[in-house]
Parts: structure tokens; C-alpha cells; sequence
């Protein structure tokens, strides 16, 4: 089955660790997204790809970074530069063409914690 | 900016009962308009979408309409059931395009028996 695979499910960061979390897709979609969610909040965007190799920021990209050296693959990296990094963090992609109609679909998400 | 506006939550209805979550918008151009849904521990899932003014999302027994006069996407059902228990979000995509989805806070729902 195609889908979005974020791996691992939970995650604990120790204090001054940079963590990384994975996000794979079979899909074969151009496009592919990092959110974060915290409790009673909606989504809000990190980094997202249109094409390989090439990446912008989001709303909250200070304390993370992010690759796409492959379609398939898009992994989001905590540093100890984010202070407050607890949270759900969630991967999505979408296919090409006119982005604006294009659904997103979304993985089962990493929940990180601080030890 | 962009942003999504949805009615606090929990909501908790009996089963059968008929659901409403309002959903307003404000975009600087002309968006298109998605329902998701998360349930626990989940990642979201695509519920129903609309495209353009007057359009009808459906899906699941799911509707929501794009009202374009009333900046809105309201997302209903005639008779709730216990499964429908999860989190809504309702999300716009910016005509700009390529800067992911701009989401309002969601809507617990909660389905009593």
C-alpha cells in the first residue's frame, strides 16, 4: 500500500541533542511537508520541499533543519537550538500539478519528548 | 495573512444526533477548503475538500459547503456515531500555492452512546 512512513513513533531528546526524525513516502509526490502540533493548537508548518534538493522555510523553522536528497525522503533534524521542542510533529506530501487543489496526506507522526 | 477560524471544543453529542462545526476563513486570494480528521495517537486524514465557491465536499456522510459570501466551510452530519469520535481540523490552501495548508486550532468531538 502507498503511503507516508514516519519513523519512530516516539522519540526522547536529552538536553543540548540534536534528533532526527524520518519521514519516507511511496507515493511518488513532489511535495513534501513538516508540521508541528501541540496540545489544543492546529498544525503549524516547519519546512516543506517542492522538488528535490530544494527546501523553504515555514512559519517555525528557527531550531530545525531539513534535507531532500531524495523524492522519497524528506528528514527532519530537532537541534538544540529549538527550546521548546516537545510536540507531535507530523510529515505530509502531496503531488504535483496545481498545488492549491491538491489534498495532502499525512503520516502517523513522531511524538518527541525531553528527558 | 491566511487563517482558520473553528468553534472551540469538546463538542459531545448523543449518537444520531446532527453535527455542525463552523469553520470561517480569511485568505488573500481564492482557496481551496479541506476537512481533516485526526483520532488518537493518528496522523490526519483527509475527510472531504472543495475547490471552489458553492462547491459540495461529501464523504463518510460528511458535507461541507464553500461559501464564498460568508467566508465559510461549515462541516455537518445528519446522525453521529460513536466512531466519529476524533479531532476536525478544517485547513485552507493559499492560491499562492506552495507554502503547505494553513490550519485552524480543531474541533474535539466527542459521541456518547
Amino acid at each position: 500500500d502507498g503511503g507516508i512512513t514516519q519513523s519512530p513513533k516516539y522519540l526522547f531528546r536529552k538536553e543540548g541533542q540534536n534528533v532526527t526524525l524520518s519521514c519516507e513516502q511511496n507515493l511518488n509526490h513532489d511535495a513534501m511537508y513538516w508540521y508541528r502540533q501541540d496540545p489544543g493548537q492546529g498544525l503549524r508548518l516547519i519546512y516543506y520541499s517542492q522538488i528535490v534538493n530544494d527546501f523553504q522555510k515555514g512559519d517555525i523553522a528557527e531550531g530545525y533543519s531539513v534535507s531532500r536528497e531524495k523524492k522519497e525522503s524528506f528528514p527532519l533534524t530537532v537541534t538544540s537550538a529549538q527550546k521548546n521542542p516537545t510536540a507531535f510533529y507530523l510529515c505530509a506530501s502531496s503531488s504535483s500539478g496545481t498545488i492549491i487543489y491538491q489534498p495532502q496526506h499525512f503520516g502517523d507522526g513522531t511524538r518527541l519528548s525531553i528527558l | 495573512g491566511n487563517s482558520v477560524t473553528q468553534m472551540e471544543g469538546p463538542v459531545t453529542l448523543s449518537e444520531e444526533a446532527f453535527l455542525t462545526i463552523n469553520c470561517t476563513y480569511t485568505a488573500t486570494g481564492y482557496p481551496s477548503l479541506f476537512w481533516y480528521v485526526q483520532y488518537p495517537g493518528e496522523g490526519l486524514q483527509l475527510l472531504l475538500k472543495a475547490t471552489k465557491a458553492d462547491d459540495k465536499g461529501s464523504n463518510k456522510g460528511f458535507e461541507a459547503t464553500y461559501r464564498k459570501e460568508t467566508t465559510s466551510f461549515h462541516l455537518e452530519k445528519g446522525s453521529v456515531q460513536v466512531s466519529d469520535s476524533a479531532v476536525y481540523f478544517c485547513a485552507l490552501s493559499d492560491p499562492g500555492g506552495a507554502d503547505g495548508l494553513t490550519f485552524g486550532k480543531g474541533t474535539h468531538l466527542i459521541i456518547q452512546p
